[in-house]
């Protein structure tokens, strides 16, 4: 079945860095990728929208400038966190969904830690 | 504007007993209808998926939903709970434009 590919796994790191997560789709091809972010104990939050090709379109409340995303091609969509703050620290899933609107495939997810 | 409501940020249910956790939609077109899961500290779960056919589908687990095209609904349903069945649901719609999760449900299934 198809899988998505989310990396790293965990990051730990310094506040003022910078983290890049990759989130790839190893046997299909994904038009549209979306980023999630999740605390303990609560549900996900849709950050992102990605779309192959143009720019991700942002929740309400998500700083474009905080959480770059690019999606240049079909099989890799990557979120950086920029200027990493404590606060930042949190779970992070991407999601793919399939040709022809299929079901999401998910990432095993990104655990930050700023410190 | 096209959206998506769990209404509840928790059911409680006793084991046995029937559960029901509910999704209602607003999409233009037809939608493509989803319920994923979340068991503790592990990654989302597909459960099933409505696209067409028989409004009721059956999924993972024992678990089926009902699409109610005229309440714009797609209750998540389980005849008998299990403890084994508390973790987060989500429902997932896809319309014409692409849209996607409910803000979740928190089952937890009493002994």
């Amino acid at each position: 079945g198809a899988v998505v590919s989310q990396h790293p796994s965990r990051v730990i790191c310094k506040s003022g860095t910078s983290v890049k997560i990759e989130c790839r789709s190893l046997d299909f091809q994904a038009t549209t990728m979306f980023w999630y972010r999740q605390f303990p104990k609560q549900s996900l939050m849709l950050m992102a929208t990605s779309n192959e090709g143009s720019k991700a379109t942002y929740e309400q409340g998500v700083e474009k400038d905080k959480f770059l995303i690019n999606h240049a091609s079909l099989t890799l969509s990557t979120l950086t966190v920029t200027s990493a703050h404590p606060e930042d620290s949190s779970f992070y899933i991407c999601s793919a969904r399939g040709l022809g609107g299929g079901k999401l495939f998910f990432g095993s997810g990104t655990q930050l830690s700023v410190l | 504007a096209q959206s998506v409501a769990q209404p509840e940020d928790q059911v409680n249910v006793a084991e046995g007993n029937p559960l029901t956790v509910k999704c209602t939609y607003s999409v233009s077109g037809n939608p493509y209808l989803f319920w994923y899961v979340q068991y503790p500290n592990r990654g989302l779960q597909f459960l099933l998926k409505y696209i067409t056919g028989d409004n009721l589908v059956k999924g993972s687990y024992g678990f089926e939903a009902e699409f109610n095209k005229s309440q714009t609904s797609f209750h998540l349903k389980k005849p008998s709970a299990l403890v084994s069945d508390s973790a987060l649901y989500f429902c997932d719609v896809m319309g014409r434009r692409a849209l996607t999760f409910g803000s979740g449900t928190r089952l937890q299934v009493q002994p």
